[in-house]
């Protein structure tokens, strides 16, 4: 039961270009999404998030996008920092049907090389 | 910055015996969540809880789990017997609510080894 794929186990980029890390989704009742950020030996840590209501969404150098209609999200680092090398994961929730347990993706290992 | 904390952060034990792992959520916080992470899988929901009761539950947590909040500040998880498959990153997490934009905070996690 795959509700959120994260096809891409592992991703590479240089410094200072940009990291896009995808995310697709099956559930349509999925209404909220967010990207967590995990080091070895931690939790999750929360990244940023989008509503379903929305198709952009931007904090500093991290931008989410949303296509509801392809059921897919993007993460967007730029520029990418050595310190961004982190697992990354994608989460969706479905909180209109009084569900807010989230479902996660399998996730990104991103490297960013100096 | 407040943040969820659990303890311990590793735990060893044999087939059978009972576990107890705690957490702190974040302090204005009033929903709480176990998930677990078995090696190489996904991070699964486990249960969460409001109001001292049980709001939503997976397949997963079936009767040998339990969870409780025994004073003001703890949310702790039971294993009453665990199984080898027990084996698993424990994190837990908390929300100030349940809104649409309300973010889940979570703790570093607790490593459970089943011997």
């Amino acid at each position: 039961d795959q509700q959120v794929k994260q096809n891409s186990p592992s991703l590479s980029v240089q410094e200072g270009r940009i990291s896009i890390l995808n995310c697709d989704y099956t559930n349509s009742m999925f209404d909220y999404f967010l990207w967590y950020k995990k080091y070895p030996a931690e939790g999750p840590t929360f990244l940023i998030s989008i509503s379903s209501i929305k198709d952009k969404n931007e904090d500093g150098r991290f931008t989410v996008f949303l296509n509801k209609s392809a059921k897919h999200l993007s993460l967007h680092i730029v520029p990418s920092q050595p310190g961004d090398s982190a697992v990354y994961f994608c989460a969706a929730r479905s909180s209109g049907a009084g569900s807010y347990q989230l479902t996660f993706g399998k996730g990104t290992k991103l490297s960013v090389i100096p | 910055e407040p943040e969820v904390t659990q303890t311990p952060s590793h735990q060893v034990t044999q087939m059978g015996q009972e576990v107890i792992l705690r957490c702190v959520p974040i302090s204005n916080h009033l929903y709480f969540y176990w998930y677990r992470q078995i090696l190489g899988q996904k991070v699964e929901f486990l249960v969460s809880f409001y109001n001292n009761e049980i709001s939503e539950k997976s397949e997963i947590f079936d009767d040998q789990f339990s969870v409780e909040r025994p004073d003001g500040s703890n949310f702790t998880l039971k294993i009453r017997s665990t199984k080898l498959e027990d084996s698993a990153m424990y994190f837990c997490a908390s929300s100030e609510a349940l809104g649409l934009g309300e973010t889940q905070y979570f703790g570093p996690g607790t490593r459970l080894l089943v011997l």
